[in-house]
Order: structure tokens, then C-alpha cells, then sequence
């Protein structure tokens, strides 16, 4: 178990709805990176956040978005739902040593319908 | 930029033989290797990494992966498989501190026969 837990583990939601993703990272960890793994792909970055600030952000529209709070869990937020977004959203926690002791939660399962 | 090509998606093997899952990235700049292992409904899973120093990583399931700068190839190997090894495994690279996001390849699912 790596201590970094997200919420929930599955939903289903509506095109053109929006939905917030949760994650609460390893105790001592002040980066969160966010994933989207889509079925028979590997994840893809979405972005990062290094003490509530975003710290770099992959090939996503605006529509995603995020948080990050001073406890240093996050949120991923989606608006505008699409038929595409449905996918395994995975979060990581890192601490000083970055992607060397970078730990991921079991993921998000969402399902747009 | 950064990329990873993961040669095989499906590799079948016989419980106990040995395996080789292929891994070539490409990048700019000095990177950091890793490979992770995802079961079925689950997260990712550290499995080694390299940072520096020995090219040969080892995990503490017996995989091994060399890193080869010159060939820019980071292969997953195990001398002799198991049941339970039978898993989704994904190679990733990193440019580090600065540049510290995760780019996958697209995975090699390993399948176990007994």
C-alpha cells in the first residue's frame, strides 16, 4: 500500500456533466501529478502541482483543471464531460526526490455515458 | 520530448522459462528509467528504476532491467517466471528534477502459462 488514496474508485457520469476527482497524497509528499490511462493505453500526463501551484500540464484542454490544497491532497476537475474522457484516472504523490519516489493511488475508474 | 516504445503489447511465456519485455525511449536530455507493474483494476506499482550509477537494476522479485545509453534501451528481463507475474508492465522515462513528469509507452501485457 503507498499512502496515497483516491476518491471515488468508480463513477458514471453523463456527457456534458462535470466531475472532481480526489487524492490525498503520501504523508511527506508535496507534489501531485495527475494521469489519464485510457483502456489498452499507458497513462498520459495531465498535470502537476508543487505546493498548490500548477507545475507543468500534458496535451489537455482547459476543461481540465485542478487543485491542490495545503495539506497537499488535490483535485482534478473535468467539466463538459466527453464520450473520450471515459478512463482510469491515476494520481501520483512525490516528495524532494521527484519521479524517483514518485507513488500512485489505485485510480479513479470514470465512465461518461 | 520525450517518448517510450514498448515493442511487444502481448507476451506469452511458460511458467518458469525465462522473458524479456522490450523498452526503447528517446530523449534530449540525461533521463531516469523506470518500469511499473499494473494488475488487473489496480494502480501502478514500482517495480525498479534507474537513477544513475549501475546500469543492472534489480527488484526484489527477481526482475532485472539494464539501462544501454547507447542503444537507449531499458529491458525488463526474469530468468524464470511465475503465475503470479501475469500483469499489464509499463515502461517510463523521466528528464528529473525540472522536467519531472512520467511518459509511458503503451505496455506489455505478460501472460503466465502454466
Amino acid at each position: 500500500e503507498t499512502g496515497v488514496t483516491q476518491s471515488p474508485t468508480h463513477l458514471i457520469k453523463t456527457r456534458g456533466q462535470q466531475v472532481t476527482l480526489r487524492c490525498s497524497s503520501q504523508s511527506g509528499h508535496n507534489t501531485v501529478s495527475w494521469y489519464q490511462q485510457a483502456l489498452g493505453q499507458g497513462p498520459q500526463f495531465i498535470f502537476q502541482y508543487y505546493r498548490e501551484e500548477e507545475n507543468g500540464r500534458g496535451n489537455f484542454p482547459p476543461r481540465f483543471s485542478g487543485l491542490q490544497f495545503p495539506n497537499y491532497s488535490s483535485e482534478l476537475n473535468v467539466n463538459a464531460l466527453e464520450l473520450d474522457d471515459s478512463a482510469l484516472y491515476l494520481c501520483a504523490s512525490s516528495g524532494n526526490r521527484g519521479p524517483a519516489e514518485a507513488f500512485f493511488g489505485q485510480g479513479t475508474r470514470l465512465t461518461v455515458v | 520530448a520525450q517518448s517510450v516504445t514498448q515493442l511487444d503489447s502481448q507476451v506469452p511465456v511458460f511458467e518458469e522459462a525465462p522473458v524479456e519485455l522490450r523498452c526503447n525511449y528517446s530523449s534530449s536530455v540525461s533521463v531516469y528509467l523506470f518500469w511499473y507493474v499494473q494488475y488487473p483494476n489496480q494502480g501502478l506499482q514500482l517495480l525498479l528504476k534507474y537513477l544513475s550509477g549501475s546500469t543492472l537494476v534489480e527488484s526484489i522479485n527477481g526482475f532485472e532491467a539494464e539501462f544501454n545509453k547507447s542503444q537507449t534501451s531499458f529491458h525488463l528481463r526474469k530468468p524464470s517466471v511465475h503465475i503470479s507475474d501475469t500483469a499489464e508492465y509499463f515502461c517510463a522515462v523521466s528528464g528529473g528534477f525540472g522536467n519531472e513528469k512520467l511518459t509511458f509507452g503503451t505496455g506489455t501485457r505478460l501472460t503466465i502459462i502454466p
